[in-house]
């Protein structure tokens, strides 16, 4: 059963670049047919995808967050990680890293990790 | 970016209710969309994938339907589990925007 846990800092300053890791456990990354995910969700409010990464390398990002997003798979590490520069106030949220699935058509989201909370401030 | 819009945003029901949400696409997304369950302080949880198919291990009560621009999530007879609240995800093109999401409480 493959589980995922997110890992970083809880409190980033505005202007810094966030930086959070998500731990695969029960299952190797690179096996498969899976893209590697990351979700977010202010408080109170709905969720936000900001993009995927598949284990090649091959990346696809949410064109709102294009310019200040990377996310990469380490697969000697089992993780994978998201990085977002320049962040504000708006930023601040629940952070979810997912695995997404080939079903039938499409790559689905079918394991989440718990989330971490990040908050942007001074 | 494909929007998406679900109604209600709220709803009041009782345990036995037969329960339908719609998720309507600002254009067409074939059958490439999702349902996820999600409960306060928890990770969405997939219900339904490719608009109908029932994922492994969710109760034979969820049913989805539609395909195109318009779309249905049902509970045939709701639980006390199944007080939540729903969002639909388009993926057939980028971003794979979510629905606002449906809170469904107890009346």
């Amino acid at each position: 059963q493959v589980q995922l846990q997110e890992s970083g800092p809880g409190l980033v300053k505005p202007s810094q670049t966030l930086s959070l890791t998500c731990t695969v456990s029960g299952g190797s990354i690179s096996s498969g047919s899976h893209y590697w995910s990351w979700i977010r969700q202010p408080a109170g409010k709905g969720l936000e995808w900001i993009g995927r990464s598949y284990t090649s390398g091959s990346t696809n990002y949410n064109p709102s967050l294009k310019s200040r997003v990377t996310i990469s798979v380490d697969m000697s590490k089992n993780q994978f990680s998201l990085k977002l520069s320049s962040v504000t106030a708006a930023d601040t949220a629940v952070y979810y890293c997912a695995r997404a699935n080939f079903r039938l058509l499409h790559y689905y989201m079918d394991v989440w990790g718990k989330g971490t909370t990040v908050t942007v401030s001074s | 970016a494909i929007q998406l819009t679900q109604s209600p945003s709220s709803l009041s029901a009782s345990v036995g209710d037969r329960v339908t949400i719609t998720c309507r696409a600002s254009q067409g997304i074939n059958s490439g969309l999702a349902w996820y369950q999600q409960k306060p302080g928890k990770a969405p949880k997939l219900l339904i994938y490719d608009a109908s198919s029932l994922e492994s291990g969710v109760p034979s009560r969820f049913s989805g339907s539609g395909s195109g621009t318009d779309f249905t999530l049902t509970i045939s007879s709701l639980q006390p589990e199944d007080f939540a609240t729903y969002y639909c995800q388009q993926f057939n093109s980028y971003p794979h925007t979510f629905g606002p999401g449906t809170k469904v409480d107890i009346k």
